[in-house]
């Protein structure tokens, strides 16, 4: 799986859109880039993924350069509760040996300011 | 979604003994995986779990230590062996069904005295 670069650290002020960045210059067409973030204490949740498309859920936007080299996740109006270490992971979603093998990185963390 | 339960949720446990980590998802599952987390780091592949054979470990991972069992498609075991300190850990188990979306549970945290 290609490695991906994130800054250690960031901060966003409640209300405001989070914009966190990251860099996957090696991602091979068959890889998708995966958002997971992990609140204190707890398990990694799932956020967004996308291959090439800019996409949306309740939870955030991920927008792919078009090159796939970096992406951006988008947290619109960040709360308290988002205060997490956010993971970028590149993963093929089918075939190979790495296939469903999520590889963390150090992650960003996301502090949320009042 | 998938909802995945980890029994003990922590433990202390003396050097040199074993545990064992029990993970119950509530849906059949395709792939399960269990992680570990060190003190103030990420998280590490350990190994995936298979169904019906043997567990495919990462490297540094070997199954003397962390033997691991996956019976059927909603449950599977990792057990710490001949604990060290070193062992501390949060241990997660992970499960990965048909969507492309993998859950984790909530973690178990062990601390070996």
């Amino acid at each position: 799986d290609a490695k991906t670069t994130q800054p250690p650290s960031m901060d966003c002020a409640e209300g405001r859109a989070a914009n966190l960045p990251c860099n996957h210059s090696t991602i091979s067409g068959n890889e998708y880039v995966y958002w997971y973030r992990q609140i204190h204490s707890q398990g990694p949740q799932y956020i967004i993924h996308g291959l090439k498309n800019n996409e949306t859920n309740e939870m955030a936007s991920l927008i792919i350069t078009e090159d796939r080299k970096s992406s951006t996740l988008i947290l619109p109006h960040a709360t308290l509760r988002d205060t997490a270490v956010y993971y970028c992971i590149a993963l093929a979603n089918a075939g190979g040996t790495s296939y469903g093998k999520l590889t963390f990185g150090q992650g960003t963390i996301l502090t949320v300011h009042p | 979604s998938a909802v995945i339960s980890q029994k003990p949720s922590r433990d202390i446990c003396q050097r040199g003994t074993s545990l064992t980590i029990q993970c119950q998802v509530d849906s059949q599952v395709t792939m399960m995986f269990w992680y570990r987390q060190q003190p103030g780091q990420s998280l590490t592949l350990i190994a995936t779990a298979n169904q019906g054979s043997e567990a495919t470990y990462e490297s540094g991972f070997v199954i003397d230590k962390f033997p691991i069992s996956r019976p059927n498609l909603t449950f599977s075991t990792l057990t710490v062996s001949n604990m060290s300190p070193e062992d501390s850990s949060i241990y997660l188990c992970s499960a990965r069904g048909g969507s492309y979306e993998q859950y984790f549970g909530p973690g178990t945290r062990l601390t070996v005295t």
